[in-house]
């Protein structure tokens, strides 16, 4: 079947401007991830949702950050007044998410949006 | 607070050679250890995992694992490497809250296959 599908695959915009990525998580799973991989950081998690209990934001790095999830499916990911720091491949992943044991799921991963802030 | 170290940021092997790939861990609990993959321009693919019981783990494409709690580590090892291997491998571990992983990972390791 179709995996975790993510738009646009590549993003340019200049600083300051607003942009939003989209994750389209595998059908049936309920459980979805966001993640950043830059070359500072390497791979970091931002944010995770599940069903429609409040997401963990605990890794979201400033408050120009912010996801949301609508019906418990599609998320999207928005970045404000974009700076070059934020320049990284944001991956998105997704899990079946079976209560109270989802940390035994693999994590199916997007390919990834490329954002570049000029 | 947990932390994954891959020590070796690149590595080059000849085609056919036995391959081993280091990742070491810092957790307070019972670990659940994950290596992944990644070709360019691809998301992650998982190629094993461990949770418990049999410390060695077999995963796809002929790769295994071995957790070693008393070194803290969770090395890959593939006893012959081929060409479609070259690639990035990140080791990670899951931060297991309220029944969810965040996974942390390494910081990867870029394997490049002579012919």
């Amino acid at each position: 079947g179709a995996g975790v599908s993510q738009s646009p695959s590549n993003k340019v915009t200049e600083k300051g401007k607003d942009v939003e990525l989209r994750c389209d998580p595998i059908s049936g799973h309920t459980a979805l991830y966001w993640y950043r991989q830059s070359l500072g950081q390497g791979l970091e998690f931002l944010i995770y949702f599940q069903g429609n209990s409040a997401p963990d934001k605990s890794g979201l790095p400033s408050d120009r950050f912010s996801a949301e999830r609508t019906g418990g499916s599609v998320s999207t990911l928005t970045i404000q007044r974009t700076q070059q720091e934020d320049s990284a491949v944001y991956l998105c992943a997704s899990t079946p998410g079976r209560d109270g044991r989802e940390y035994t799921d693999t994590q199916y991963f997007g390919p990834g949006t490329r954002l570049t802030v000029l | 607070a947990q932390s994954v170290t891959q020590p070796d940021i690149h590595i080059t092997v000849s085609e056919g050679a036995s391959l081993e790939l280091r990742c070491n861990y810092s957790y307070g609990a019972t670990p659940y250890l994950f290596w992944y993959v990644q070709s360019p321009g691809q998301g992650l693919q998982l190629l094993l995992k461990y949770f418990s019981g049999d410390t060695l783990v077999q995963g796809i494409k002929g790769f295994e694992a071995e957790f070693k709690r008393s070194q803290s580590s969770f090395n890959l090892r593939k006893p012959s490497v081929h060409w479609s291997d070259a690639a990035e491998y990140f080791c990670a571990v899951g931060a297991v809250s309220g029944g969810y992983n965040k996974l942390i990972f390494g910081a990867g390791t870029r394997l490049a296959v002579h012919p």
